[in-house]
């Protein structure tokens, strides 16, 4: 069945540090894909988004780009800073399938100062 | 606007008794989700609601689970003769459409004693 690989945490940075959180995906069809992001104490939240392929989502200085030959959707930041500690998740969505995302277990980000 | 809200925040409940989760959608939305976050787990569908009809309830771990939404606003999970692996946090999201950008609400949080 579908699934997403994200790497396991937690994950622990300086500020300004370059961060990489690698996921990649096995899907039965043209998947897309997705970050979440779960900040302390609060709900998930949509982080960025590619619907095909070479498609590079971003946000809040945050990039992944959907890569179809590797199946993978790595999130990357150049400076991370003690606000991006969180909890991020990759997930999938099939068009036309089943209208379910399919997560990753997620990352815990620990930015310190 | 209002975002996804649930109800309660946090229940306790003795393991065998029943409970209800209630999400109360973004008005509009007619896509509806419901989905479960274990300890240590990524989130797990339970079921997706377009309208009124369950069209994918692949993701109830047992009989002992069920929902409903009426009015295409308002969903009730319920989980009947509960038991310890229950406890999670359940989180409901809804969508504009099918496949469109789910937006969370920030979760029921269930202990089974």
């Amino acid at each position: 069945g579908d699934s997403v690989t994200q790497m396991e945490g937690p994950v622990t940075l300086s500020e300004e540090a370059f961060l990489t959180i690698n996921c990649t995906y096995t899907a039965t069809g043209y998947p897309s894909l997705f970050w979440y992001v779960q900040y302390p104490g609060e709900g998930l939240q949509l982080l960025l988004k590619a619907t095909k392929a070479d498609d590079k989502g971003s946000n809040k200085g945050f990039e992944a780009t959907y890569r179809k030959e590797t199946t993978s959707f790595h999130l990357e930041k150049g400076s991370v800073q003690v606000s991006d500690s969180a909890v991020y998740f990759c997930a999938l969505i099939l068009l036309g399938g089943s209208e379910k995302l399919v997560f990753g277990k997620g990352t815990k980000l620990t930015v310190n100062p | 606007g209002a975002g996804v809200s649930q109800s309660p925040s946090n229940k306790v409940t003795e393991k065998g008794k029943d409970v209800e989760l209630r999400c109360d959608p973004i008005s509009g939305h007619t896509a509806l989700y419901w989905y479960r976050q274990r300890l240590g787990q990524g989130l797990e569908f339970l079921i997706y609601f377009q309208g009124n009809s369950a069209p994918d309830k692949s993701g109830l771990p047992s009989d002992r689970f069920s929902a409903e939404r009426t009015g295409e606003s308002v969903s009730t999970l319920t989980i009947q003769r509960t038991q310890q692996e229950d406890s999670a946090v359940y989180l409901c999201a809804s969508s504009l459409e099918d496949a469109g950008e789910q937006y969370f609400g920030p979760g029921t949080r269930l202990t089974v004693t």
